[in-house]
């Protein structure tokens, strides 16, 4: 059964900082890995999909990286902002007992400090 | 291009009452699933559906169901309901092809007392 574990529950940095992001999974056969964001009460909101075949993929100042082999993915979030506070998910897809389905961490909560 | 919309954003129903919610995904996309959200369980995938046709399924209850309709809208029914199924219930919407993005809605906050 995939497991997806996020380390550290929760961080907060100073604004301005750059910041890594972490995201274990135990089974490597996945189709992709996907990186969400969540403010309080909401929805998710997709901030960026690896294939499986990928190792990064860049959206402004987020970049994530993938690592099948050893079943690790970071998300880095380049000088972060106050507007970046949010939980950070991440997400991977792979089929479990018969069944394709995203299996999520718990997520980091970030906060940056102004 | 709208997003996915959910209705109700919240309801509030009584144990052992039934309750239907209801998705609307992106235009073109044709896969909704349902996921199930608590500060307990955190995120966990209830079903998915495609051309009308349940894909895929999680590991909920008989309890929980759902529908796709022909234009693609999905309602997810949960019957006689437990404190338990208290939780913001999420609908994300995928084109099913090439990267299989999920695009998620705003959610339905259900409260069962």
């Amino acid at each position: 059964k995939q497991e997806v574990t996020q380390i550290p529950a929760a961080l907060s940095v100073p604004e301005g900082e750059n910041l890594v992001l972490n995201c274990s999974f135990t089974d490597s056969a996945i189709y992709n890995l996907q990186w969400f964001r969540q403010d309080p009460g909401k929805g998710l909101t997709s901030l960026l999909l690896i294939q499986s075949s990928q190792r990064e993929q860049t959206s402004g100042r987020l970049n994530a990286s993938l690592d099948k082999s050893s079943g690790r993915s970071t998300l880095y979030i380049a000088a972060s902002q106050p507007g970046d506070s949010a939980t950070y998910l991440c997400a991977v897809r792979k089929v479990d007992f018969g069944n394709e389905k995203l299996t999520f961490g718990t997520g980091t909560r970030l906060t940056i400090i102004p | 291009k709208a997003g996915v919309t959910q209705t109700p954003r919240y309801l509030i129903k009584t144990r052992g009452q039934q309750v239907t919610l209801s998705c609307s995904p992106i235009s073109g996309h044709r896969s909704v699933s349902w996921y199930q959200q608590t500060p307990g369980q955190g995120l966990q995938f209830l079903f998915e559906y495609f051309s009308e046709t349940q894909r895929n399924k999680g590991n909920f209850p008989g309890r929980f169901s759902g529908r796709q309709f022909s234009n693609s809208r999905s309602e997810m029914n949960v019957s006689t309901l437990e404190l338990g199924d208290s939780a913001l219930y999420l609908c994300a919407s995928s084109s099913r092809g090439g990267t299989y993005e999920q695009y998620f809605g705003p959610g339905t906050r259900l409260t069962v007392t």
